[in-house]
């Protein structure tokens, strides 16, 4: 089976503006979650879906937000990007109900 | 707050010098416990996942074990190709997991 996708690897963008990364999940896997990773902070839990409902979010800001489609790939955006926002935005999927997670290779944004 | 804890976070060893990393934990509720490799660069690669304390996981050099306060990854003889950060994370409540901060493996010829 082909891996978990991520689109695109790397992008830069200026602050004050918004970007959309996009995940492609594990074929047959239904759950989709959003990780933002940074040196200082590590690996931290942005939000989940499945079956194109968000379950669970995390402690961030509403300038991130999400959706997922009816085939489960997924898109996360930042609006009014900061500075702050500069890291690697990892997705990973699971099969129904499970924690196991399997992560893609991310997306590194950096925001000048 | 559930917490997990890393140690070391640094590990530089010889060629064939085997260790182990702790991974320290509380949670309310363990939902599995997970160890993941992650080279630079790249997204974490899943290793193992442990549900129960006293439960036991190996592939090939590693083996991680669980108890109910914390888990280790046992690396036995280790070559260069093992160098990598090593994440261990707990599930919480709604499908997220909680990540350490990771223990960043060095291993020299």
């Amino acid at each position: 089976k082909a891996g978990v996708t991520q689109t695109p690897r790397y992008l830069i963008k200026t602050r004050g503006q918004q970007v959309t990364l996009s995940c492609s999940p594990i074929s047959g896997h239904r759950s989709v979650s959003w990780y933002q990773q940074t040196p200082g902070q590590g690996l931290q839990f942005l939000f989940e879906y499945f079956s194109e409902t968000q379950r669970n979010k995390g402690n961030f800001p509403g300038r991130f937000s999400g959706r997922q489609f009816s085939n489960s790939r997924s898109e996360m955006n930042v609006s009014t990007l900061e500075l702050g926002d500069s890291a690697l935005y990892l997705c990973a999927s699971s099969p129904q109900n499970e924690y196991e997670q399997y992560f893609g290779p991310g997306t590194r944004l950096t925001v000048t | 707050e559930d917490q997990v804890t890393q140690s070391p976070e640094a590990l530089r060893l010889q060629e064939g010098e085997s260790s182990s990393l702790n991974c320290s934990y509380t949670v309310s509720g363990l939902r599995g416990l997970f160890w993941y490799r992650q080279d630079p660069g790249k997204g974490p690669e899943f290793l193992f996942t442990l549900y129960s304390a006293g439960e036991e996981k190996e592939k090939e050099r590693l083996k991680a074990t669980l108890t109910k306060k914390e888990s280790f990854l046992h690396i036995t003889a280790p070559k260069p190709e093992d160098s990598a950060t090593y994440l261990c994370a707990v599930g919480e409540g709604g499908y997220a997991l909680n990540f350490g901060k990771g223990t960043s493996l060095l291993v020299t010829p």
